[in-house]
Order: C-alpha cells, then structure tokens, then sequence
C-alpha cells in the first residue's frame, strides 16, 4: 500500500497564477479530506467528499479555490488565482468509515 | 462554534523526563483521535478512544478519554529524542461518529537529550 499520494511536493509561483494540487487516495477509503496547515492557524478543514461526492465545502476560502473528485481514484484541489496568504502546506487525508485518518505527505505552496 | 482545545502549546523536556499534553472539547464527543506530526513530516493517526473513561496504553504512550467524554490527555513515560513532534487531538464535528474532524492547535514537544 503506497499510502496516499500527493503531488507536487514542493509548488512556487507567482502570484496570480492557478495552482493544481493533485491527490490519490488509498483504494477503498471513502472519504477524502483537504486541509490546509499553517502556523497561525492550524489545521483548517477546506472541503470533504464522501464516495466521491463532496459534502462540506463551508472550510473553501473564497471562490478562488475549488476541488473536485471526478472518480474514486483521483481528487484536485485548484486556486485560481493564488494570492500570497495562500502560501501553507496542504494536506490530502483519506479514510474508511469511521476510522483514523491517513495523511498524504502535503503540497508545500509558496506563492510570491 | 465548536472548539477543540490543547494546552500546553508548546513543551520543554529533558529526555527520560515525563510528557503530559491536555485536550478540551466545547462539545461532548463521540470518540477522540490523536495524531502525530513530526517536524517536516504530515500528521499520523496514534489512536482512537470511544469509551467513556478509556485508557489505552501504546508502549511509553498512555491515552485517557475523560469520564464526561469532553476531554482527554496524553502522557508519554520516559521521553525520548524519538518523541519529538506536534501532538493533536481531533473529535467529530458536533459528537458525529462519521465524517469530518475538528482539531486542535496541538502541543509541540522538543526533547533535549
């Protein structure tokens, strides 16, 4: 099980810019989570799907982010267009049922 | 809104001395989960407590889910430079058993060895 799978690791760009960020979950885990960490804040909860279907998007920022789960194995995370504050590292997380949560390893955003 | 507390934020210890980190709910929850994060690194899950008064144990790690279900602690025994990180807790949205999770700000440990 290579776990759950982000990329980029590691993303730079100026500001203005759409930013991807792209996940793949561990097969048969039925929830997936984006979250956004940083210092001041934490660990903030942006958007969730259940079974591909999102079911809170009240954590998305503004209109400049949206994220998608087109099927099971694949969910993007995308700002359009990035804005400095939304330099953090952002977190893919998946679940089944109600157990723990298994993290990717993060996008590190830096938007100059 | 609902609020998931940790005190202390931030912890000191020399190695080998004993690590308590504290977590408060605003709200009862269903369950409580706790991750750790190592510096650089992403958040894994330790463990999940149910049981109203639940005590696991993992090695040096000593999980404790209070009696009102509205608090919980988490005590390392012994610490090591291994032990290093941020430790959350996490509790369910509004005492749900599914879906998402509201975490606290976490306590970071450094341990001088």
């Amino acid at each position: 099980d290579a776990g759950v799978i982000q990329s980029p690791r590691h993303e730079v760009t100026e500001m203005g810019q759409e930013v991807t960020l792209r996940c793949k979950p561990i097969s048969g885990h039925d929830y997936l989570f984006w979250y956004r960490q940083t210092m001041m804040r934490g660990l903030e909860l942006l958007i969730y799907f259940n079974n591909n279907v999102p079911i809170d998007d009240s954590g998305m920022p503004e209109d400049r982010f949206s994220a998608k789960m087109p099927n099971a194995s694949f969910s993007t995370l995308k700002i359009q267009p990035s804005e400095p504050r939304d330099s953090a590292v952002y977190f893919c997380a998946t679940k089944r049922g109600g157990g723990g949560y298994t993290f990717g390893s993060g996008t590190r955003l830096t938007v100059v | 809104g609902q609020q998931v507390m940790q005190i202390p934020q931030y912890q000191h210890v020399q190695e080998g001395e004993d690590f308590t980190t504290y977590c408060n709910s605003s709200t009862t929850l269903s369950n409580i989960q706790w991750y750790k994060q190592r510096p650089g690194g992403h958040p894994v899950f330790l463990i999940q407590l149910v049981k109203s008064g639940e005590v696991k144990k993992q090695k040096r790690l000593t999980f404790q889910f209070g009696e009102a279900k509205k608090n919980s602690s988490l005590h390392i025994t012994a610490t090591q430079t291994t032990d290093v990180g941020t430790y959350f807790c996490a509790g369910p949205y509004y005492g749900g058993s599914q879906g998402n999770l509201i975490f606290g700000k976490g306590t970071k440990l450094s341990v001088k060895p």
